[in-house]
């Protein structure tokens, strides 16, 4: 099924340990997204990635690296994490082009435990 | 900078009764509007957009107009389910966010049987 593809799905990682969110889209998207799903916060915006070769930071880039390997691949780094990460990443992507986003395609999200 | 307030949930509702969430925004151009369902579990889907002002998008039995006049969006739909028990997210894309989407803090709907 075409979508955006997150791995992995669930993942519990100890304070100051490393790992790599990987996201991978099949819709020919230029522009990937991360956020953060928090209760009662909303989707907060940790990265995008306008087009191949690009990248920038949202409202909440602290903490994070990202990648983007290929117009299909966007990939989220913690590079040593903190309890305050524990949330749910969703990535997206989207067409956007004449000034006009035509809406994000979600994955279905890695629930993130740091303890 | 841009903004979206939606109503606060919430909602619980009875099966086949009317639904309104309120959604309103501040925006410096001309956003485009959207309205995304997340059902348990899951990913964000779109569940309609409207990209003008006075345009209506639908889908599912959801409707939701694009007033500028009062910068509103308020998704509706005449008669719920149960299977409609998600919640509820508005957002806007504006040229001023570079066309990221900006979200509201989402509303949860329950629809008892």
């Amino acid at each position: 099924n075409a979508g955006v593809t997150q791995t992995p799905k669930f993942q519990v990682l100890k304070t100051g340990q490393s790992m790599t969110l990987q996201c991978a889209q099949d819709m020919n998207h230029n522009s990937m997204y991360w956020y953060r799903q928090d209760p009662g916060m909303g989707l907060r915006l940790i990265y995008y990635s306008a087009s191949e070769g690009t990248t920038d930071k949202g409202e909440v880039p602290n903490g994070y690296n990202v990648s983007r390997l290929n117009k299909r691949e966007f990939s989220l780094r913690l590079e040593s994490a903190a309890p305050s990460q524990t949330s749910v990443y969703f990535c997206a992507s989207s067409e956007f082009f004449g000034g006009v986003n035509y809406g994000y395609t979600f994955g279905s999200g890695t629930r993130l435990t740091v303890v | 900078g841009d903004s979206v307030t939606q109503m606060e949930g919430p909602v619980t509702l009875s099966e086949e009764a009317f639904l309104t969430i309120n959604c309103t925004y501040t925006a410096t151009g001309y956003p485009s509007l959207f309205w995304y369902v997340q059902y348990p579990g899951e990913g964000l889907q779109l569940l309609l957009k409207a990209t003008k002002a006075d345009d209506k998008g639908s889908n599912k039995g959801f409707e939701a107009t694009y007033r500028k006049e009062t910068t509103s969006f308020h998704l509706e739909k005449g008669s719920v389910q149960v299977s409609d028990s998600a919640v509820y997210f508005c957002a806007l894309s504006d040229r001023g966010s570079q066309g990221n989407l900006i979200f509201g803090k989402g509303t949860k709907l329950s629809v008892k049987p």
